[in-house]
């Protein structure tokens, strides 16, 4: 059963801290997105990349926020400084649309809180 | 730009009750339309689907028809249960026969639904 996985599931931190959440697209995927849940803001896309090359950051501060992806298997959205209001759910989602389909498959996301 | 509107919840309903969640889009040319859905504590995951015009995507009993009259893909199920308690999220994506695509999704806003026994 392909899924897409992310670490950490849960993450508590202090303002000022870095924060580096993973993500691990399912297996042939070649496009990786990263989004921001918040009940004020709804659901955001921060960025996304095909063939581990990015294609639009627009969404994410680019001051304090930052996202790569090592290899194939690694994405990575890094806050350094964190701030309180970055506290959020992080979802990564990977999809093949050069496959044919649209359908992009989420992670369970992780839940960051700075306090 | 493209976009999606969706109606606004919270939607609360007794077990068994008729449902339906409007969603409109805007969009040029012909996008593939979603319904995902979310339950507590969990990523979304894809309900439906449906690619092209009079399409009806369907997924246990919940069903949405792409209308490109009037520009809706309104979700429905005739009898809903307390497990489909979540927020369902209207989506679409670009068409990629139209320059500059990038088979991003764009989301509503998300409806939640609240089914109580």
């Amino acid at each position: 059963d392909a899924r897409v996985t992310q670490t950490p599931r849960d993450k508590v931190t202090e303002m000022g801290q870095e924060v580096t959440m993973r993500c691990q697209p399912i297996l042939g995927h070649n496009t990786v997105f990263w989004y921001r849940q918040t009940m004020m803001q709804g659901l955001e896309l921060l960025a996304y990349f095909r063939n581990r090359a990015p294609l639009d950051d627009s969404g994410m501060p680019k001051d304090r926020f930052s996202a790569e992806m090592p290899d194939a298997t690694l994405a990575t959205l890094k806050i350094q400084p964190s701030e309180p209001r970055d506290s959020a759910v992080y979802f990564c989602a990977s999809g093949a649309p050069t496959s044919g389909s649209d359908e992009q498959f989420f992670g369970p996301g992780t839940r960051l809180t700075v306090l | 730009g493209n976009s999606v509107t969706q109606m606004e919840g919270p939607v609360t309903l007794s077990e068994e009750a008729f449902l339906t969640i409007n969603c409109t889009y805007t969009a040029t040319g012909y996008p593939s339309l979603f319904w995902y859905v979310q339950y507590p504590g969990e990523g979304l995951q894809l309900l439906l689907k449906a690619t092209k015009a009079d399409d009806k995507g369907s997924n246990k009993g919940f069903e949405a028809t792409y209308r490109k009259e009037t520009t809706s893909f309104h979700l429905e199920k005739g009898s809903v249960q307390v497990s489909d308690s979540a927020v369902y999220f209207c989506a679409l994506s670009d068409d990629p026969n139209y320059g500059g695509a990038t088979n991003k999704l764009i989301f509503g806003t998300g409806t939640l639904l609240a089914v109580q026994p």
